[in-house]
């Protein structure tokens, strides 16, 4: 079945950093990639997507690439901030008419001053 | 403003009760989600639906009960059956399943502690 594995985390980073947060998958055919974002307390929001292979997302100077030659879709930022400290997911939807929003385990980001 | 609505946010239970979690959209989504959130763990669907009076279990229904009598709720129950039901609880919604290239929208999650 379909699978997204995240590196291990927590990261932590001083600010203006760069970030990545690598990112695989398995999953047959072409399924869309996310990224959502969790602050701590609430509820999860989406970053960015990509639908299609090296289609790149991006949203709050974050990005990532979708690569079907490497099954991955690793979130980029060149400069992080204190407020990016979050847990990230990594997720994809697969190609089938009922297949489900599958998630990687999270990484915890935190960034100090 | 639209969006979906969880309450309570925090919800304590004793052990052999049951209860249930609210979960409100105003977004005119035709699916709905439950999925609980452990540490280290990531997500874990529940249970799912995708149109009013239907609904599937996901990977770890045991112990949970849904209904879906209106397109704009979805309430879960957390049975006494449910063993280890200390969790974060998120509620959420899109605009149809079967469409892949959609995304899921989220509510502030529930967090429901067994005292």
């Amino acid at each position: 079945g379909d699978s997204v594995t995240q590196m291990e985390g927590p990261v932590t980073l001083s600010e203006e950093a760069c970030l990545t947060i690598n990112c695989t998958y398995t999953a047959t055919g072409y399924p869309s990639l996310f990224w959502y974002v969790q602050y701590p307390g609430e509820g999860l929001q989406l970053l960015l997507k990509a639908t299609k292979a090296d289609d790149k997302g991006s949203n709050k100077g974050f990005e990532a690439t979708y690569r079907k030659e490497t099954t991955s879709f690793h979130l980029e930022k060149g400069s992080v901030q204190v407020s990016d400290s979050a847990v990230y997911f990594c997720a994809l939807r697969g190609e089938g008419a009922n297949s489900k929003l599958t998630f990687g385990k999270g990484i915890t980001l935190s960034v100090r001053p | 403003d639209g969006g979906i609505t969880q309450s309570p946010k925090y919800l304590f239970r004793k052990e052999g009760q049951n209860v249930t979690l609210s979960c409100e959209q105003n977004l005119n989504h035709d699916a709905m989600y439950w999925y609980r959130q452990d540490p280290g763990q990531g997500l874990r669907l529940i249970y799912y639906s995708q149109i009013v009076n239907d609904f599937q279990k996901g990977d770890i229904a045991e112990g949970y009960s849904v209904s879906r009598e209106k397109k704009e709720s979805f309430p879960l129950t957390v049975t006494s059956a449910q063993k280890n039901p200390t969790a974060f609880y998120l509620c959420a919604s899109s605009v149809n399943r079967a469409r892949r290239n959609t995304e899921a929208f989220f509510g502030q999650g529930t967090r429901l502690t067994v005292v």
